[in-house]
This record gives structure tokens, sequence and C-alpha cells, in this order.
């Protein structure tokens, strides 16, 4: 079945630094992505979300970049802080499917001091 | 405003038995999903519900059922629980039907021995 992949399952980068998460798709058919932040023993939270209809949202200090040519999505995180030490997930859902989401397997960010 | 409640927070059951978590969305909120997530996994798509109605299922055995009340809360049953069941089961709520923007609680630790 369709399935969503992250490229890194890790990412280490120092506090103060920006840091990209990658995330390819395959659902073409696909037309809305989140971005969650799951903390260890919690339940994901909310980051950030993008529709097919546009290329780039910001909110704060993230970034959500969509490629649909070749069905890419990252997440763009500036000055980086201990706090955004977490698993991060991205996911996709489409009209079709009774908006289910479909996840990845996660990416996990360690900042560094 | 509270979140997505879930209760409990634990638990520990025996291989057979049967299990009822519930979920309590956002106030206002009229769409219910729940996922399972399996350690070191993305959560994966159980069922959704939206206005008392099943909207959605992903694929598991009939052994999951769910069902959502008046007030827009849910419960998830699983019965004769096998040790695979053991996950994190996460509720996420959202406005409509279209399951955008849907907010996670913070998760039921199922244990099975």
């Amino acid at each position: 079945g369709e399935s969503v992949g992250l490229h890194l399952p890790t990412l280490s980068v120092q506090e103060g630094d920006n840091s990209i998460i990658n995330c390819a798709y395959s659902n073409s058919a696909s037309d809305y992505f989140i971005w969650y932040k799951q903390e260890s023993g919690k339940g994901p939270q909310f980051i950030i979300d993008i529709r097919s209809n546009m290329d780039k949202r910001q909110g704060q200090r993230v970034t959500v970049l969509l490629n649909k040519t070749v069905k890419h999505l990252s997440l763009q995180i500036a000055a980086t802080q201990p706090g955004d030490s977490a698993v991060y997930f991205c996911a996709e859902s489409y009209s079709g499917s009774a908006r289910q989401l479909t996840f990845g397997s996660g990416t996990q960010l360690t900042v560094l001091p | 405003d509270a979140g997505v409640t879930q209760s409990p927070t634990h638990l520990i059951k025996t291989r057979g038995q049967h299990v009822t978590l519930r979920c309590s969305p956002i106030s206002g909120h009229k769409s219910v999903s729940w996922y399972q997530q399996v350690l070191g996994q993305g959560p994966q798509f159980i069922f959704q519900y939206y206005e008392k109605e099943e909207r959605g299922r992903g694929n598991f055995p009939d052994r999951f059922s769910a069902r959502q009340f008046p007030n827009y809360s849910s419960e998830l049953n699983v019965n004769a629980l096998l040790l695979g069941d053991s996950a994190l089961y996460l509720c996420a709520s959202s406005l409509g039907r279209a399951n955008t923007e849907a907010f996670f609680g913070q998760g039921t630790r199922l244990t099975v021995v």
C-alpha cells in the first residue's frame, strides 16, 4: 500500500543551528500534510500543516516546504533549542480516505549543547 | 480549554481479556479517530468516527471495535487480547469530518502479558 517514509531516522544538530527534517510520500492523491512532534511518553503534538495547493507555509520558528513534483516534504526548524529534541513525524491524508492520517516511521532529532 | 483526554493512561491486561479505552475530544470537535502506535513506529489508523457513525476503518481485525457517544466522546474496545496488541493507543480529535488539523491525546499505554 501507499506509505510515507522519512529519509533519515536520526538527526543531531547543535543548539542554535537550523534543522531540516525530510519526508518522502508516495501517494500522489494526498492533498494534506501535517508535521507532528512526539516527546517520550506523550502523544503527537501538532506543529504545522500544509495543503497541496501551497508550496510553503511558515509558523513560529518552523517552515514546511512541499514539493509535489518529487513528492517531498520538509520541516525546517530555526535556531534549534534543547526543547526541540523529540521524534518528528510527517503524516499525509487525502479526501477519499476518511482523512485517515498515514504516518512515517519518524526522525529522532537530538539537539546538542 | 482542555485538550484531548484519554483514560486510563496505563493499563496491564492478560492475553484473552478485553479492554475498553476512553477518549474525550476537544470541546466543539465532532470527529474522533483512533490510532495504534507500536514502539519505534509511527501511529497506525484504526477508526474514524463522526457524528456517532464509523467513517473509516484501518486494517485491523474485528477484535477491534469502537463507538462514539452523543457528547462526541468515544470508546475503543479490543477483545481477545494478544501480546501483539501491546502499544500506545492514541485518540485524535478534529473539528469536522474532514479530519484536518487533528489533535492527539497523551495516549493509553496498553501492555498485554
